[in-house]
């Protein structure tokens, strides 16, 4: 397995453009989990899903920030409008279930100037 | 304030020694996993503990948990310059339909050759 894909490795961007962030997780993996991580604050849960359903979007930071898992394969994570305070890396994990360990990808960086 | 709290914050040895990092928690836990992370990488999942386990091993990591203490510890042996990075402990709560992963700030390792 390819383990879990991420896309792109890095953005930049101005402020007030769209990002859109994409995932693949590892095939059989129920639960898909967005993270940010930045020097400040540590990693944070934006959202996750389970079984494609999001169970926990309290970590969205605010409605510029958006989450879909249209199917098992795929999930994105939208910021409209960007914002510099945005700029961090951005991980999608997966896992079997959420009582299980996560696989990581390897991030997202995005710097929104 | 964190449920996680790695101790300490940073770690300097040399290969061969011993690299012992802390974790304490605050509430009751499902189960507990320590993760490493390499500079600009993904996180990797080490080992999980569940709560009524009180040892772990693998390879050359050994983890404890200490329920009573609510505190974890992650002990590398024999240490290489290949495990400089950091390391993370999180906590699985469950409390009801709330589940969540909380993650600590993370011990830096660095390990001189």
């Amino acid at each position: 397995d390819a383990g879990v894909i991420q896309s792109p490795r890095h953005e930049v961007t101005e402020m007030g453009q769209e990002v859109t962030l994409r995932c693949k997780p590892i095939s059989g993996h129920n639960s898909l989990f967005w993270y940010r991580q930045t020097m400040m604050r540590g990693l944070e849960l934006l959202i996750y899903f389970n079984n494609n359903v999001p169970i926990d979007d309290s970590g969205m930071p605010e409605d510029r920030f958006s989450a879909k898992m249209p199917n098992a394969s795929f999930s994105t994570l939208k910021i409209q409008p960007s914002e510099p305070r945005d700029s961090a890396v951005y991980f999608c994990a997966s896992s079997p279930g959420p009582r299980y360990g996560y696989t990581f990808g390897s991030g997202t960086r995005l710097t929104v100037v | 304030s964190q449920q996680g709290e790695e101790d300490p914050q940073a770690l300097s040895i040399q290969e061969g020694e011993n690299a012992t990092m802390n974790c304490s928690y605050k509430t009751s836990i499902n189960n507990l996993q320590w993760y490493r992370q390499n500079s600009g990488r993904g996180l990797v999942h080490l080992i999980l503990i569940r709560s009524n386990e009180r040892e772990k091993h693998s390879g050359r990591l050994r983890v404890t948990l200490d329920t009573s203490k609510k505190s974890s510890s992650l002990l590398i042996t024999a240490s290489r310059a290949a495990d400089t990075a950091s390391y993370f402990c999180a906590t699985f709560i469950e409390a009801g339909n709330n589940r969540k992963l909380i993650w600590g700030l993370g011990t830096s390792l660095a390990v001189n050759p």
